[in-house]
């Protein structure tokens, strides 16, 4: 079956823009998961959703970040005023349940000029 | 709160030497341990998972891990490496409270001729 899948695979924009990066789940995953992942680094959580709602969105590094889920399928990552240091690779995951086993997307590179 | 500790940034090994990445967490409860690979240009892929039960955990590509509780250390070996093994390994842990990985900053497996 088809696995996580994230849209656009690259996106390039100027500082203090708005971007939006997209994640579909596989097909009955009721659990999501955003994570960053800089160079050389492994990724760092950023929220969590169970079905529609936040269950954990203590990685979310400020208010410029935010992400919805409205009918517990496809989630987006919003983010406001981007700044240089937002670039990274974006990576959604979704797993069956809590504590089943994470599957992730190819990412999104997100560059910030 | 917990953490992941991968001892060794890059390790480089020849084809069919056995290898050992090293991964040691700290937490406060009981944890759940996976080791994801991510070969170049691609997303993570999980190898293997430790839940409960046996310490010692089989995965994909012949690799295999083994929780230590006593020494907080969830190595991975391998006893003989191919050039396809190439590739950035990350230890991670969540505990029985959430479902959020916590990633090690990585292991870059590098196999040569």
């Amino acid at each position: 079956g088809a696995g996580v899948s994230q849209t656009p695979s690259n996106k390039v924009t100027e500082k203090g823009k708005y971007v939006e990066l997209r994640c579909d789940p596989i097909s009955g995953h009721t659990a999501l998961y955003w994570y960053r992942q800089s160079l050389g680094q492994g990724p760092e959580f950023l929220i969590y959703f169970q079905g529609t709602g936040a269950a954990d969105d203590s990685g979310l590094p400020n208010d410029r970040f935010f992400a919805v889920r409205p009918e517990g399928s496809v989630s987006t990552l919003k983010i406001q005023r981007t700044e240089r240091g937002d670039s990274a690779v974006y990576l959604c995951a979704s797993s069956a349940g809590f504590a089943d086993t994470q599957y992730f997307g190819p990412g999104t590179r997100l560059t910030v000029l | 709160a917990q953490s992941v500790t991968q001892l060794d940034s890059q390790v480089p090994v020849f084809e069919e030497a056995p290898v050992e990445l090293r991964c040691n967490y700290s937490s406060s409860v009981s944890v759940y341990l996976f080791w994801y690979v991510q070969y170049p240009n691609q997303g993570l892929q999980l190898l293997l998972k430790y839940l409960s039960g046996s310490t010692l955990v089989k995965g994909i590509n012949g690799f295999e891990a083994e929780f230590n509780k006593s020494q907080t250390s969830f190595h991975l070996r391998k006893p003989s490496v191919h050039i396809s093994d190439t590739a950035e390994y990350f230890c991670a842990v969540t505990n029985n409270q959430g479902g959020k990985l916590i990633f090690g900053q990585g292991t870059e497996l590098s196999v040569k001729p």
